[in-house]
C-alpha cells in the first residue's frame, strides 16, 4: 500500500532553517511528482512547489523562491523540503503529496503524508 | 496566478440533505484540471474529484463534480455524518497550483 511517512515535528527559532523528509513506499518513487503543501493553524492550504524525483527538476511557488529547496534521494525513496530564513508566519503543518503526471493523465495529490508541524518561535 | 473563490464559506445542513459547493476561477482552468479535496480536523486532505468530474479511487458515488472553464461544482447527494468537513477546490492546470479558501460543511 502507498505510504508517505514524514519526519517529526520541529521547533525552530526565527532565521533558522528546517528540513522535512517524506519517505515513500508502496509505489515506484521516480514515477510520480512530489509536491509540498503547507497549512498554517486554522488556515487553508498553500502550495509550495514540486520535485520530479526522476530528474530532480523542481518548480517552486514564487512566494518561496530563494527560501525553499526541494531535493530527493532515490536510493531511499525520500523527498526533502528545506525552508530557510524562517519567520513566525512559517509556523504550519507541512505536507508532502504525490501526483501522477505524464503526457496522458494527471491525477493530483492522491496520497498525502500525515504532515509535519513546524513551529517557529523565539 | 489563478484565484479560486469558493462559496459559500459555510454550509449548514442536516444528514440526508444535498450539498452544493461552488468554486469559481479568475480565469479558465486549463484542461478542466480542477480537483476537490475533503479535510477533517487533524487529518491530511483527501482527494475526492479530479479532472472536474472524475471520482478518485474509493470515493462513494454520492460525491460528484461538474463544471468547466471557470465555474465548477461539487455535489454531495445525501450527506452522511462522516461528510461534515472542510472542502477545498484546487486547480492544477497551470503554475502556481492554487487552492480555494475552503467551504465548511457543518451539521445544522
Amino acid at each position: 500500500q502507498v505510504q508517505l511517512v514524514q519526519s517529526g515535528a520541529e521547533v525552530k527559532k526565527p532565521g533558522a532553517s528546517v528540513k522535512v523528509s517524506c519517505k515513500a513506499s508502496g509505489y515506484t518513487f521516480t514515477g510520480y511528482f512530489m509536491h509540498w503543501v503547507r497549512q498554517a493553524p486554522g488556515q487553508g492550504l498553500e502550495w509550495m512547489g514540486w520535485i520530479n524525483p526522476n530528474s530532480g527538476v523542481t518548480n517552486y511557488a514564487q512566494k518561496f523562491q530563494g527560501r525553499v529547496t526541494m531535493t530527493r534521494d532515490t536510493s531511499i525513496s525520500t523527498a526533502y523540503m528545506e525552508l530557510s530564513r524562517l519567520r513566525s508566519d512559517d509556523t504550519a503543518v507541512y505536507y508532502c503529496a504525490r501526483e501522477a503526471n505524464n503526457l496522458i493523465l494527471v491525477v493530483p495529490f492522491d496520497y498525502w503524508g500525515l504532515g509535519t508541524l513546524v513551529t517557529v518561535s523565539s | 496566478e489563478i484565484v479560486l473563490t469558493q462559496s459559500p464559506g459555510t454550509l449548514s445542513l442536516s444528514p440526508g440533505e444535498r450539498a452544493t459547493l461552488s468554486c469559481r476561477a479568475s480565469q479558465s482552468v486549463s484542461s478542466n484540471y480542477l480537483a476537490w479535496y475533503q479535510q477533517k480536523p487533524g487529518q491530511a486532505p483527501r482527494l475526492l474529484i479530479y479532472g472536474a468530474s472524475n471520482r478518485a479511487t474509493g470515493i462513494p458515488d454520492r460525491f460528484s463534480g461538474s463544471g468547466s472553464g471557470t465555474d465548477f461544482t461539487l455535489t454531495i447527494s445525501r450527506l452522511e455524518p462522516e461528510d461534515f468537513a472542510v472542502y477545498y477546490c484546487q486547480q492544477y492546470g497551470s503554475s502556481p497550483r492554487t487552492f480555494g479558501q475552503g467551504t465548511k460543511v457543518e451539521i445544522k
